[in-house]
């Protein structure tokens, strides 16, 4: 099944630093989301971008999206303790019936 | 908006038994997901609902796994009989439309453990 792959699977970082996190994908999508888990709770919804999009920013959050690679980046700008979470990405799967969630990637902050 | 509203918050329970979990979307919302989370095979969609019709449900593992959805406001996943691999976090999601263009809103999940 088609399924979205985050890289890298874990990530520490300073307060202050920007975080990458990557996402690789199968098969053509309509569009691909972000995700953020915070430890013992569900999913919260970060951003959406379309399959017609390359771009896409919220407040400290910028999405990529390159078809053409078939892979989505999210970089978190300087980042604070509070990111700390677990990010996934989500593409909906091609019968268009379903989002397929990755693995994630754990991101840990420092102070 | 009281956001989406899953119990029990935690079960505990002996193989065997019957599970019941219970789910409320968001009012207004259309489309309903029930999850489950493990470590080793990370987050699954066990079934979908439209219009409280099941659309999907070819993430429900096996027989011993059953969804209803009776109203726009109401939903259960039911294990019988449960299994100590059954143990695992399940989350229920609601949207708007399909939810597959749209975001799902996430409940807290109900942490499963079977002994």
């Amino acid at each position: 099944s088609q399924q979205g792959e985050e890289d890298p699977q874990a990530l520490s970082i300073q307060e202050g630093e920007n975080a990458t996190m990557n996402c690789s994908y199968k098969t053509s999508i309509n569009n691909l989301q972000w995700y953020r888990q915070n430890s013992g709770r569900g999913l919260v919804h970060l951003i959406l971008i379309r399959s017609n999009e390359r771009e896409k920013h919220s407040g400290r959050l910028r999405v990529t999206l390159d078809t053409s690679k078939k892979s989505s980046s999210l970089l978190i700008t300087a980042s604070r303790a509070a990111d700390t979470a677990s990010y996934f990405c989500a593409t909906d799967n091609q019968a268009g019936t379903a989002l397929i969630f990755g693995k994630g990637t754990t991101l840990s902050v420092s102070s | 908006d009281a956001g989406v509203i899953q119990s029990p918050r935690h079960e505990v329970t002996e193989m065997g038994q019957e599970v019941t979990l219970r789910c409320k979307p968001i009012s207004g919302h259309n489309s309903l997901f029930w999850y489950r989370q493990t470590m080793m095979r990370g987050l699954e969609l066990l079934i979908y609902f439209n219009n409280n019709v099941p659309i999907d449900d070819s993430g429900m593992p096996e027989d011993r796994f059953s969804a209803k959805m009776p109203n726009a406001s109401f939903s259960t996943l039911k294990i019988q009989p449960s299994e100590p691999r059954d143990s695992a976090v399940y989350f229920c999601a609601s949207s708007t439309g399909t939810g597959i263009q749209e975001t799902q809103y996430f409940g807290p999940g109900t942490r499963l453990l079977v002994l």
